[in-house]
C-alpha cells in the first residue's frame, strides 16, 4: 500500500483565494482525520469521518473551512477565502478502528497564505 | 475529559546516551496509549502502542515504553540514541469510543555529537 497520499505537498496562495487540499486514505480504512499543525498551537484535530460521514467537526476554526468525503478513497479540505493565519501544515490520517493500530499519517501539505 | 501532558518541550541528549521522554495522561478507564515520531518535513509515524497486558512494550527503532497505572504515565525510552533519532515525539491517548486520539504537545529531541 502506498500509504496516505496528500496533495499538493506545498501550496502558496494569496489571501482571499480558495485553497483545496486533497487526501487519499489507505484502502479499507474506515476513519479519516484532518489535522492542522502550527508552532503556536501544535496538532489540532479539525474534523474526522467514519465511513465517509463526518463525526466531529468541532475543531474546524470557522465557516471558511469545509471538508468533504464523497467516497471511501478521497477527501478534501477547502478554505475559502484563505487568510495568512491559515498558514500551517495540514495532515490527513486514516485508521481502521477494529485494528486499534493508531493512525497512518500522510506527509502533509504545507500551506502558505501571503 | 481525556488529556495528555508532555512536560518537556525540548530535550538535548548526546549521541549514545540514554533517552527518556515523559508522558502523563488523564483518563477514566484503561487507556489506549501511543507514541509517534515526526521527523522534519514528515508526517507522524507510529513508534509503539499499549492496549493491555505486559506494561513494557517494544516498538520500532529500538524504542520501548512502560505503562504505569499508579503514576498515570507512559514514558518512552531508548538505551542509546542515534543522530537519526533527532525528531519531535508525540504521546497520544484514545480519547473516545470512535477512536479519536488526543495528542500531547510534543517533545523536541536534539542529538549532539
Amino acid at each position: 500500500d502506498a500509504g496516505v497520499i496528500q496533495s499538493p505537498r506545498h501550496e502558496v496562495t494569496e489571501m482571499g483565494q480558495e485553497v483545496t487540499l486533497r487526501c487519499k486514505p489507505i484502502s479499507g480504512h474506515d476513519y479519516l482525520f484532518w489535522y492542522r499543525q502550527t508552532m503556536m498551537r501544535g496538532l489540532e484535530l479539525l474534523i474526522y469521518f467514519n465511513n465517509n460521514v463526518p463525526i466531529d467537526d468541532s475543531g474546524m476554526p470557522e465557516d471558511r473551512f469545509s471538508a468533504k468525503m464523497p467516497n471511501a478513497s478521497f477527501s478534501t479540505l477547502k478554505i475559502q477565502p484563505s487568510e495568512p493565519r491559515d498558514s500551517a501544515v495540514y495532515f490527513c490520517a486514516s485508521s481502521l478502528k477494529i485494528d486499534r493500530d493508531g493512525y497512518t499519517f500522510g506527509s502533509g501539505t504545507r500551506l502558505t497564505v501571503v | 475529559a481525556q488529556s495528555v501532558t508532555q512536560p518537556d518541550i525540548h530535550i538535548t541528549v548526546s549521541e549514545g546516551a540514554s533517552l527518556e521522554l515523559r508522558c502523563n495522561y488523564s483518563y477514566g478507564a484503561t487507556p489506549y496509549l501511543f507514541w509517534y515520531v515526526q521527523s522534519p518535513g514528515q508526517g507522524l509515524q507510529l513508534l509503539l502502542k499499549y492496549f493491555s497486558g505486559d506494561t513494557l512494550v517494544q516498538g520500532i527503532k529500538g524504542f520501548e515504553a512502560e505503562f504505569k497505572r499508579s503514576q498515570s504515565s507512559f514514558n518512552l525510552r531508548k538505551p542509546s540514541v542515534h543522530w537519526s533519532d533527532a525528531a519531535e515525539y508525540f504521546c497520544a491517548v484514545e480519547a473516545d469510543s470512535w477512536g479519536k486520539l488526543q495528542f500531547g504537545a510534543g517533545t523536541q529531541v536534539v542529538v549532539t555529537p
